[in-house]
């Protein structure tokens, strides 16, 4: 089975510019994640869907960015425009989160690594 | 609120046991998660323990919980060059799920 996709791995651009990250998320899971991961550090929470709607969006710096989750599968995070400070790895994770309140065992994709010159 | 901490290098040599340490704050914390990152990947689970239990092993690692100083340890025995990684520790709380937080990573590298 094919773990979370996350493209393009790699994305250089100057400021002001907009840019776009792709997410697959693993088939059945119903929850989304994206992290922020700035280098020597541990993932952030940006943002977290469970299905198609928001409900952990208070780490999202909304002036600049933006995210959707269309048909509760795949999603994409924007930023527009983007700022020098905005240089990290973007994670994408999926989980399957039950009612039962287990363990929330999460599975990341390989990140985009975003450069902002 | 929540906040996990952990050394940020360690140094073993091949053979040898390394051990990661982490302390974390909310005592609420119902599980705690050991994740290893290896270079230009995602984060993988290696394992984890529930609040209520002091040790966990499994094949070559050994977490061990001291709840009353919120103090997470994982023991890799036999280490090998294939270890070196970042090992991130990580707690969850319960908010209508389990809410993960996570430290900023140990690097372990494996001297052959």
């Amino acid at each position: 089975e094919a773990g979370v996709v996350q493209s393009p791995r790699y994305k250089i651009i100057e400021k002001k510019q907009p840019v776009a990250f792709w997410c697959n998320p693993i088939s059945g899971h119903n929850t989304l994640y994206w992290y922020l991961q700035n280098l020597g550090q541990g993932p952030e929470l940006l943002i977290r869907y469970e299905n198609e709607e928001a409900v952990d969006d208070s780490q999202l710096p909304k002036d600049r960015f933006s995210a959707e989750r269309l048909k509760g599968v795949d999603s994409t995070l924007k930023i527009q425009p983007a700022e020098l400070g905005d240089s990290a790895v973007y994670l994408c994770a999926s989980s399957l989160v039950g009612g039962a309140g287990g363990i929330n065992e999460q599975f990341f994709g390989p990140g985009t690594r975003l450069t902002v010159l | 609120g929540e906040d996990v901490e952990q050394s940020l290098f360690l140094s073993v040599r091949e053979g040898d046991s390394s051990v990661i340490n982490c302390t974390y704050t909310d005592s609420s914390s119902t599980y705690l998660y050991w994740y290893k990152q290896e270079p230009g990947a995602g984060l993988q689970l290696l394992t984890y323990i529930f609040s209520n239990m002091d040790m966990k092993q499994d094949q070559r690692l050994t977490v061990l919980l001291n709840k009353k100083d919120k103090h997470l340890s994982l023991r890799i025995a036999d280490t090998q060059t294939g270890d070196s990684a970042i090992y991130f520790c990580a707690e969850s709380i319960r908010e209508g799920y389990q809410k993960v937080t996570f430290g900023i990573g140990t690097k372990l590298q494996v001297i052959p």
